[in-house]
């Protein structure tokens, strides 16, 4: 089955520090990729996604993640995070044409 | 668009009742999704339909949750009856097949 690990539970940082999230999948096949965000009280918004195509995406609010597929990983980063941030991210893959399927979350504080 | 409709926002019940949460998806998504999210459990997949059919339950907890799809703009998950342990935020979702998944507002139960 497939699975998604993300490497950190919970991550904190200053603001204006650079982030990296981990994120790793297990599935053999060809796989549309994604990052969501929940802010504190409110539902999943989409950050970003990779479909095919160049292996680095940029998504909204200066984030961006990068496909390495040797890895199987599809890591997210921004060079500055803001006090804003603060949320909790959620890795995703969707083989194609099957289910979506989540990564267990890693929550970001930024403290100001 | 109006995104997905959810409702009710907040529902409070006492233990023993039948609870029915309802969904519309977003107009010409041929998939939908109920996931739950606790503290505890973080975000669970309960039930995905394609095409008003569903796919995969393996996520419903036990026979006291039920979900239906009677057609492609309506669903509802019901817990009959309802425990303390039932109380979660309950998101519905929907999308394209092997596209992206869009959430909506969630209903927060709380099962005195």
């Amino acid at each position: 089955a497939q699975s998604v690990s993300q490497h950190n539970h919970h991550v904190i940082l200053s603001e204006a520090a650079s982030l990296e999230l981990g994120c790793n999948y297990s599935y053999g096949g060809t796989v549309n990729l994604f990052w969501y965000v929940q802010y504190p009280g409110q539902h999943l918004q989409l950050l970003l996604k990779y479909f095919s195509g160049d292996p680095l995406v940029k998504g909204i609010k200066g984030f961006e993640a990068e496909f390495i597929k040797s890895k199987f990983s599809f890591n997210l980063r921004k060079p500055s995070v803001q006090w804003s941030d603060t949320a909790e991210y959620f890795c995703a893959v969707s083989p194609y044409g099957q289910n979506f399927v989540f990564g267990p979350g890693t929550r970001l504080s930024v403290l100001p | 668009d109006a995104g997905v409709i959810q409702s009710p926002r907040h529902e409070v019940t006492e233990m023993g009742q039948e609870v029915t949460l309802r969904c519309k998806p977003i107009s010409g998504h041929n998939s939908l999704f109920w996931y739950r999210q606790t503290m505890m459990r973080g975000l669970e997949l309960l039930i995905y339909f394609n095409n008003n059919v569903p796919i995969d339950d393996s996520g419903m907890p036990e026979d006291r949750f039920s979900a239906k799809m009677p057609n492609a703009s309506f669903s509802t998950l019901k817990i009959q009856p309802s425990e303390p342990r039932d109380s979660a935020v309950y998101f519905c979702a929907s999308r394209v097949v092997s596209d992206t998944q869009y959430f909506g507002p969630g209903t927060r139960l709380t099962v005195l």
